[in-house]
């Protein structure tokens, strides 16, 4: 049981670069998430999907779109990347209202 | 807006002392309240959560919680710190998880 995967572990970009961020879970859960985690700030939700088709913006979406591909595959795109867009990405997901589990993170670096 | 506020940015703490990180959250969050604690170049793993019910929640790792709805508060405890609690807690909250800031705990030989 894998839980939540997240694909690359690392990656760096020149500005303006484009790439997408993956995310899958075998837990057959409803809800994703993407947070993005940045020193003395928590994690802040970027975007959500409460079940498959559906997605929301969170409180950072600017500069991101996601796409939830089907229940286990929820990614995350940058289409033109920023320098303030350097961060530590997080995936998750929920059955419900209740407790997500993370995936490992991915370490994002734009020069 | 809802909000969840952790006071302390970091705890420094000897081994074997006792330790209490402290939560509030805004009275417009739902009350779902979680801890969860993220190890070095980790993610994060649940500590304990409070759904309904009892006030006094238990976790993993010897670690519990007391929600208090008249201070708004959820603070995580444990009687006797290890080393190996040295990590970043988070507490989070509400049916669209807002997290805290984050309080990194140091426990020191």
């Amino acid at each position: 049981n894998a839980g939540v995967t997240q694909t690359p572990k690392f990656q760096v970009l020149k500005t303006g670069q484009s790439m997408t961020l993956q995310c899958a879970q075998d837990m057959n859960h409803n809800s994703m998430y993407w947070y993005r985690q940045d020193p003395g700030m928590g994690l802040r939700l970027i975007y959500y999907s409460a079940s498959e088709g559906t997605t929301d913006k969170g409180e950072v979406p600017n500069g991101y779109n996601v796409s939830r591909l089907n229940k286990r595959e929820f990614s995350l795109r940058l289409e033109s990347a920023a320098p303030s867009q350097t961060s530590v990405y997080f995936c998750a997901s929920s059955p419900s209202r209740d407790t997500q589990y993370f995936g490992p993170g991915t370490r994002l670096t734009v020069l | 807006a809802q909000s969840v506020t952790q006071l302390d940015s970091q705890v420094p703490v000897f081994e074997e002392a006792p330790v209490e990180l402290r939560c509030n959250y805004s009275s417009s969050v739902s009350v779902y309240l979680f801890w969860y604690v993220q190890y070095p170049n980790q993610g994060l793993q649940l500590l304990l959560k409070y759904l309904s019910g009892s006030t006094l929640v238990k976790g993993i790792n010897g670690f519990e919680a007391e929600f208090n709805k008249s201070q708004t508060s959820f603070h995580l405890r444990k009687p006797s710190v290890h080393i190996s609690d040295t990590a970043e807690y988070f507490c989070a909250g509400g049916q669209n998880f807002v997290f805290g800031p984050g309080t990194r705990l140091s426990v020191l030989p």
